[in-house]
């Protein structure tokens, strides 16, 4: 099946600080890559939709200014979390789907823990 | 917008029993179910998917079955292991690049 890495696998911050996890599709081209937020023992959360070249499409309730998403290649999807506080303490996973495959996968994950 | 409920959010079993997990969906548009598997701090792993156009699909010891006209879909695992415990996400999107909307999950225990 199709890779995503997802890096680093942990972070830990201060509180103020500026977090940015990576996001790569090793082996296809992701046109569109999904960034999801996880709390424990809960579901996966749409937090935005990220477009190749274009602005991603944020979800609801989710502050863009806050969450930074860059979509520079067909590869690369970045978050970045600004100004990282306690509450943005949670695990970040993002995904992509091969064009053509609505099969999504996922990348490893990101815990973030800010302090 | 899709909205999927999940049942039962937890299910222990004994090694070698069935486990059934069931869901609903509510976007008659929806036509692609997949079930993802996730344990403990990883990622989640597609385990099985389905179209609408199909009303079961079985790969080795899991199972999923279809009802359109309920708008329900279950996962089946038969003899199971305490390899399967892990959370188990259903999830439905109109399919293509449509965004996927996952259940709550269901935390899956197996007991040796």
């Amino acid at each position: 099946g199709a890779v995503v890495s997802q890096h680093p696998s942990w972070v830990i911050c201060k509180s103020g600080t500026s977090v940015k996890i990576e996001c790569r599709s090793l082996d296809f081209q992701a046109t569109t890559m999904f960034w999801y937020r996880q709390f424990p023992k809960q579901s996966l959360m749409l937090m935005a939709t990220s477009n190749e070249g274009s602005k991603a499409t944020y979800e609801q309730g989710v502050e863009k200014d806050k969450f930074l998403i860059n979509h520079a290649s067909l590869t690369l999807s970045t978050l970045t979390v600004t100004s990282a506080h306690p509450e943005d303490s949670s695990f970040y996973i993002c995904s992509a789907t091969p064009a053509g495959n609505e099969k999504l996968f996922f990348g490893s994950g990101t815990q973030l823990s800010v302090l | 917008g899709e909205n999927v409920e999940q049942h039962p959010s937890t299910l222990s079993v004994q090694e070698g029993d069935s486990a059934v997990i069931k869901c609903t969906y509510s976007d008659s548009a929806s036509n692609y179910f997949p079930w993802y598997k996730q344990e403990l701090g990883k990622r989640p792993q597609l385990i099985i998917d389905i179209r609408s156009n199909v009303g079961e699909k079985k790969d080795q010891r899991i199972a999923v079955t279809l009802n359109k006209t309920a708008k329900h879909f279950s996962l089946h695992i038969t003899e199971t292991q305490p390899e399967d415990s892990a959370v188990y996400f259903c999830a439905a999107s109109e399919g293509g690049y449509s965004t996927l909307t996952f259940g709550k999950g269901t935390m899956l225990l197996v007991s040796p």
